[in-house]
């Protein structure tokens, strides 16, 4: 079956550690996102990319860092600059980069806890 | 800049019940328009979209239609389901990277 999986499902960290959240996808897309979705909030787009080995800020990339080695692979490494990294973080992809009218799929999130 | 505006929620409503959510936007250009569901604990699915004015979009019962002189995706469902109770999202995107900018979302419980 075509998707995207995102791992671990729950993840509990100590506060001043790097954590990286898994994002693969087998759908052949082109682009793919990262994005926080905080109670009460709408989702906060956080890093994308439209090409292998290239990808750009969103609003609200600080504390965090991504690689796109790989067309079905966009992991995200929350660092210990971000200040509030308890949230549900959201992966997507879409198939064709620089189009408005395309369709984007998400994963199942990963719920990231920082003690 | 872009930016949605959904009704709050929750909607509480009776299973059978007719259902509308409203959504508005604020764009520069013209934007695609989106609805997402949300099911407790998972990601988000598309429910519907439309891509230029006055397009319908629809499925599984809902349908929203796009309309550019009052900037606004109203989402409705003649008749409701428990099964729909979940968060439902509007969204719109512009421009040549497909970013998507997100309301905040209204849950949606259904009761019998």
């Amino acid at each position: 079956d075509g998707g995207i999986t995102q791992s671990p499902k729950y993840l509990f960290r100590k506060e001043g550690q790097n954590v990286t959240l898994s994002c693969e996808q087998n759908l052949n897309h082109d682009a793919m996102y990262w994005y926080r979705q905080d109670p009460g909030q709408g989702l906060r787009l956080i890093y994308y990319s439209q090409i292998v080995n290239d990808f750009q800020k969103g609003d609200i990339a600080e504390g965090y860092s991504v690689s796109r080695e790989k067309k079905e692979s966009f992991p995200l490494t929350v660092t210990s600059a971000q200040k509030n990294p308890t949230a549900f973080y959201l992966c997507a992809s879409s198939i064709l980069a620089g189009s408005s009218t395309d369709t984007q799929y998400f994963g199942p999130g990963t719920r990231l806890t920082v003690l | 800049g872009n930016s949605v505006t959904q009704m709050e929620g929750p909607v509480t409503l009776s299973e059978e019940a007719f259902l509308t959510i409203n959504c508005t936007y604020t764009a520069t250009g013209y934007p695609s328009l989106f609805w997402y569901v949300q099911y407790p604990g998972e990601g988000l699915q598309l429910l519907l979209k439309a891509t230029k004015a006055d397009d319908k979009g629809s499925n599984k019962g809902f349908e929203a239609t796009y309309r550019k002189e009052t900037t606004s995706f109203h989402l409705e469902k003649g008749s409701v389901q428990v099964s729909d109770s979940a968060v439902y999202f509007c969204a719109l995107a512009t421009g040549t990277a497909s970013k998507l900018t997100f309301g905040t979302g209204t849950r949606l419980q259904v009761t019998l």
